[in-house]
């Protein structure tokens, strides 16, 4: 089992949908939960970060996160072609503490 | 300006040839780390560092060498490259703990030939 996955993608949203982007996570003490956003060959960018259960909101994004079923998510509203990215979701401060951990990323097109 | 410095950007060479990547940050960071970026496998860790002096191996250690004899510098050493290392190379700092962002350089696009 893998340490982080995402659904595997590509997804495709409608300009203006939500999009609704998932991840699991296999180690339970595991502290933090990054959602990062990479463009094509450009280096990944921080956009949500979320310590505790529940739902942290940044202006059009909301980060979700369940530590009982070891699951994170991320929702994009009001979606623009210029999300259109590769979304990475990464944890942090498990068995292996300094150690970020990526998931394989999921695609994501916003089409107008 | 805060950032993380990577070098080259782009490296063409021949399998066998050593070769070094260099990566330096100004914001004073503990952690540092390596990963490489292959299609559909996301980032994946190759050597991490959360002091001088202290590394430990990521996910994909072999066919590398790093070290940390200064808290700014964090080099990626490839001996003797090999094809299969054709990768796109990013490095990376965060500030100590377990809650701290990790902020990343440009990335360095390797070709292995």
């Amino acid at each position: 089992q893998k340490e982080v996955e995402q659904n595997s993608g590509p997804l495709s949203v409608p300009e203006g949908a939500i999009a609704s982007l998932n991840c699991t996570y296999s180690d339970r003490v595991s502290q933090s939960f990054f959602w990062y956003r990479q463009y094509s060959g450009k280096s990944p960018e921080l956009i949500m970060s979320i310590y505790s259960n529940g739902d942290k909101e940044d202006g059009r994004f909301t980060a979700q996160l369940n530590k009982a079923s070891q699951y994170v998510s991320l929702l994009i509203r009001d979606s623009q072609p210029s999300d259109s990215a590769t979304y990475l979701c990464a944890t942090k401060g498990g068995t292996s503490y300094g150690k970020l951990t990526f998931g394989q990323g999921t695609i994501l097109t916003v089409h107008p | 300006e805060a950032q993380v410095t990577q070098n080259p950007r782009y490296l063409i060479t021949v399998t066998g040839k050593k070769l070094t990547v260099t990566c330096s940050q100004n914001m004073n960071h503990e952690y540092m780390s390596w990963y490489r970026q292959d299609p559909g496998l996301g980032l994946r860790q190759i050597y991490y560092s959360m002091n001088v002096e202290v590394t430990d191996k990521g996910d994909v250690p072999e066919g590398y060498k790093v070290s940390r004899k200064e808290k700014r510098n964090f080099p990626l050493i490839l001996e003797s490259p090999s094809p299969n290392q054709t990768s796109l190379y990013f490095c990376a700092s965060s500030p100590a703990g377990p809650r701290t962002e990790a902020f990343f350089g440009q990335g360095t696009r390797l070709t292995v030939v």
